[in-house]
């Protein structure tokens, strides 16, 4: 079976752009999650999603923001792209909106310069 | 205090012994806990996942969670030098997991 995708895998973005990343759960698998990872850190939560509905937001701006589709798949996007959203942008994906276990996928490399 | 913490490492172990990691958090409420393994360069992979008090061994690792004292730890017996990796340490909070800043292994043959 097909793990979690993610596009683009990497990206370059000058400051004030925006920038929408991509991500296709594992097959069954219904809520999403996006965490941002600087280098040296461990991932911090961003949003949870499940069944099309936000569930979950972590302490980021309100330049970011998410949706997921009827397919489950969903989309991250950030506004007014600043230095320090540099980061790999990992989509998580779960069989349900309270299961435990999350798998990553393989992230996208985002750099803004 | 951080929700999270592990030593940053790194921490260096000779091939073949084993390499014990360490975690600490913060929310006694807390239920789950989960070690990630994270080659560089790469996104983090669930390795092993624990709730319940005591051991839980599966293959060369085992997790230990002691919910008293707030800490899990991840032992990897046979340590080889594919296991050199930063190991992420995860406790699930409301609707997300919150990770430690991972500590960065490396195994010497």
């Amino acid at each position: 079976d097909a793990g979690v995708t993610q596009s683009p895998t990497h990206l370059i973005k000058t400051r004030g752009q925006h920038v929408t990343l991509r991500c296709s759960p594992i097959s069954g698998h219904k809520s999403v999650s996006w965490y941002q990872q600087v280098l040296g850190q461990g991932p911090q939560f961003i949003f949870q999603y499940y069944e099309k509905e936000e569930r979950g937001r972590g302490n980021f701006p309100d330049r970011f923001s998410a949706r997921q589709f009827p397919n489950y798949s969903s989309e991250l996007n950030v506004n007014a792209l600043l230095l320090g959203d540099s980061a790999l942008y990992l989509c998580a994906s779960s069989l349900r909106q309270a299961s435990y276990e999350q798998y990553f996928g393989p992230g996208t490399r985002l750099t803004v310069t | 205090q951080k929700e999270v913490e592990q030593n940053s490492g790194p921490l260096s172990v000779p091939e073949g012994a084993i390499a014990s990691l360490n975690c600490t958090y913060s929310d006694r409420g807390s239920q789950s806990f989960f070690w990630y393994r994270q080659y560089s360069g790469k996104s983090p992979e669930l390795i092993m996942f624990i709730y319940s008090n005591g051991d839980k061994e599966d293959g060369r690792f085992t997790a230990q969670l002691n919910k008293a004292s707030q800490y899990v730890s991840l032992l990897i017996r046979d340590s080889q030098p594919s296991d050199s990796a930063t190991y992420l340490c995860a406790v699930r909070g409301a609707q997300k997991l919150v990770f430690g800043q991972g500590t960065r292994l490396t195994i010497n043959p």
